[in-house]
């Protein structure tokens, strides 16, 4: 399968613990996005990284929100010391960063915090 | 800021028939870019459609053509023969060119239920 690959897929953690999530994008792609979703919402965006710079982060993106794509390719989104309202799905996107070009979906991590 | 508006947020089709989606979205800008994705349930999120304001014909894909009104705004989705297949949300989206912020901005999404 040459799609965006996510994982977990879902993730239960308890409330104060720490989560990572992985995303691999497929792989002539230099453009990386997270986004955030909850039930019955459209996908809110969080970041995005063209190679391994990180060009934009949302106010959405507190400072227990960290994202990373240290060799450009994967990236790690993590979320410390987690709140029943960090409870989403986490999906990952990414394109050949060509203007206005089609963004390509991975099928999302979901996290409960409890 | 821009900003995308689904004003529908359930709809219903009965097989065959056809249906048209609302969008309607607000910017300053007057080069984007508009998208509708679908996201079926449990399934990852997959492209319909495409738009680029500075083309005034509007896009088809196969059943799916779009009516792009740039003065007013909006950009609505039709659905030709609707399909089982087609039950699905459905999104509206949003982004700058090159040189603005290059991020999708997504409306809350139609939940489209398509019956046989």
């Amino acid at each position: 399968d040459t799609g965006v690959s996510q994982n977990p897929r879902h993730k239960i953690t308890k409330r104060g613990q720490n989560v990572t999530f992985r995303c691999d994008p497929i792989s002539e792609h230099n453009r990386l996005y997270w986004y955030r979703q909850t039930l019955g919402q459209g996908p809110e965006f969080l970041t995005y990284f063209q190679n391994e710079a990180q060009l934009e982060k949302s106010r959405l993106l507190s400072d227990r929100f960290s994202a990373e794509r240290p060799k450009g390719s994967f990236s790690t989104l993590e979320i410390q010391r987690t709140e029943q309202g960090d409870s989403a799905m986490y999906l990952c996107a990414s394109s050949f960063g060509l203007a206005g070009g089609e963004l390509f979906f991975g099928e999302g991590s979901r996290l409960t915090v409890l | 800021a821009q900003t995308v508006t689904q004003s529908q947020p359930e709809m219903s089709v009965q097989e065959a028939e056809t249906v048209t989606l609302s969008c309607t979205y607000d910017t300053s800008e007057s080069n984007y870019y508009l998208f509708w994705y679908k996201q079926p349930p449990s399934r990852q999120m997959i492209l319909v459609i495409r738009q680029e304001a500075y083309k005034q014909q509007n896009a088809t894909e196969n059943r799916f053509s779009v009516n792009f009104q740039k003065a007013a705004k909006s950009f609505s989705l039709k659905i030709s023969d609707s399909q089982l297949g087609d039950t699905a949300m459905y999104f509206c989206a949003f982004m700058l060119p090159q040189g603005g912020s290059e991020k999708l901005v997504f409306g809350k999404g139609t939940k489209l239920t398509v019956n046989p």
